[in-house]
């Protein structure tokens, strides 16, 4: 049984880019999360995924979007990147209904 | 929304010792999880324990959801143990997280 695997592990952007961060999720798992962790701080939730479509968000603004793909990967979206949007993006994979969560390793972002 | 709250926030403790790791949370809950942060990043899935008490090796967990709290024990604790410890709740009953403060525990060799 494969994990969740998250590309790329590290990035760096200049304020005002957008970047795309990857998810592939575990296999028999139909939902994805996404969580943005500060430094020093514990997860936030941004989004959720079912079914291709979003299903929850967290208190995040627009310019943070989401795409599920038919094999239940994911991306993360992030348009006009502020200095603040520095944190480790986390990936988190669960079946409906199953609470069970498996996270990635993250990616790191680093907004210079 | 639901508050969750862990203590202590700091925890350093000699090699072989043992250690216990609380968590509040501020209304009722049908699922909390205890995950270990390794220095890389990773959450790794501790327990997913709603209720009662789960072992697995020299960890083991309690929640009494009724009191709204949960509790984590590590017993003769390893270097490898060090790390932050977060337990997580649902958010408004449905699938997503909300994330203690965390216990961050560092075990001296």
């Amino acid at each position: 049984e494969t994990g969740v695997t998250q590309s790329p592990t590290h990035l760096i952007k200049t304020r005002g880019q957008q970047v795309t961060l990857r998810c592939s999720s575990q296999s028999g798992h139909n939902t994805v999360s996404w969580y943005q962790q500060a430094l020093g701080q514990g997860p936030q939730f941004i989004f959720q995924y079912y079914r291709e479509e979003e299903n929850g968000r967290g208190n995040f603004p627009p310019r943070f979007s989401g795409l599920q793909f038919p094999n239940y990967s994911s991306e993360l979206n992030v348009n006009a990147l502020e200095l603040d949007d520095s944190a480790l993006y986390l990936c988190a994979s669960s079946f409906t209904g199953n609470y069970g969560y498996t996270f990635g390793s993250g990616t790191r972002l680093t907004v210079v | 929304g639901i508050q969750v709250e862990q203590s202590p926030p700091d925890l350093i403790l000699q090699e072989g010792a043992n250690s216990t790791l609380r968590c509040n949370f501020s209304d009722s809950v049908n699922n909390l999880q205890w995950f270990h942060q390794n220095p890389w990043g990773q959450l790794i899935n501790l327990f997913y324990i709603p209720s009662g008490t789960k072992q697995n090796g020299r960890l083991s967990a309690t929640t009494v959801a009724t009191e709204r709290y949960s509790l984590l024990y590590i017993s003769s604790s390893q270097t490898t143990d060090s790390g932050v410890y977060f337990c997580a709740v649902p958010r408004f009953g449905n699938e997503k997280l909300t994330f203690g403060t965390g216990t961050r525990l560092t075990i001296i060799p």
